[in-house]
């Protein structure tokens, strides 16, 4: 079962910061928070994860609520190459191994 | 490298038939998965290997049997395979599982068309 909700599809025109939300409401103490990308016919993409503290990278930045039970994927300058489904991902630990739960995933399409 | 690669990219198999699905990665991973992943749907997962072990099995059907020769390689095996079969297959890597900067590394997946 899926245990983030996202909304189907987002636009921004390119150039500007691009905010995709998610939900995670049902999350647990040690679970973290994924963020990859599906350009069309390609493998999913890892963007960045965290847990409780907000994080940066090249790619993105990634906001968590105080509560953890949401959020938000930030991509500063969008481009066109940026168009791609965004999944908000939950990383469940299991004995030895570790599972990631995929959303159901964001379209974005950023406009010239 | 960063590169996970899988073999076919595509392929059309009857019901009859058995095919293998090929993925392999030379990064030093030690955790490898396969996933499907059905048209305008996210990723499923399907199995897990942890060094060369089965450690996760999503209640798949035994139609499909997965194997892992070593650890740079991972099989996987379909025999009697059903039209709803039809999809993407991805394989990723990671470097090992349960390590709190693991990302997975995404293969460009093979289409899969039962008929």
């Amino acid at each position: 079962d899926a245990k983030t909700t996202q909304p189907p599809s987002m636009d921004c025109a390119e150039g500007r910061a691009a905010n995709l939300p998610c939900n995670h409401s049902t999350i647990s103490g040690n679970e973290y928070v994924y963020w990859y990308r599906q350009i069309h016919s390609q493998g999913p993409q890892y963007i960045i994860h965290g847990l409780k503290n907000n994080e940066t990278n090249e790619m993105a930045s990634l906001i968590i609520t105080e509560d953890r039970k949401s959020s938000t994927l930030i991509l500063p300058h969008a481009t066109l190459r940026d168009t791609a489904v965004y999944y908000c991902i939950v990383r469940v630990v299991m004995d030895s191994s570790y599972k990631l739960i995929f959303g159901s995933g964001t379209r974005l399409l950023v406009r010239p | 490298d960063t590169e996970v690669t899988q073999t076919p990219k595509h392929l059309v198999m009857g019901m009859t038939n058995k095919k293998s699905l090929k993925c392999e990665q030379h990064m030093g991973h030690r955790a490898m998965y396969w996933y499907k992943q059905k048209a305008k749907k996210p990723p499923e997962l399907m199995f897990v290997y942890s060094y060369e072990k089965l450690s996760i099995n999503e209640s798949v059907p035994s139609r499909f049997s997965p194997e892992c020769p070593n650890s740079s390689l991972l099989n996987l095996h379909l025999h009697a395979l059903q039209p709803e079969d039809s999809a993407l297959y991805l394989c990723a890597s990671s470097h090992r599982t349960g390590a709190t900067l693991d990302e997975q590394y995404f293969g460009p997946g093979t289409r899969l068309t039962v008929t």
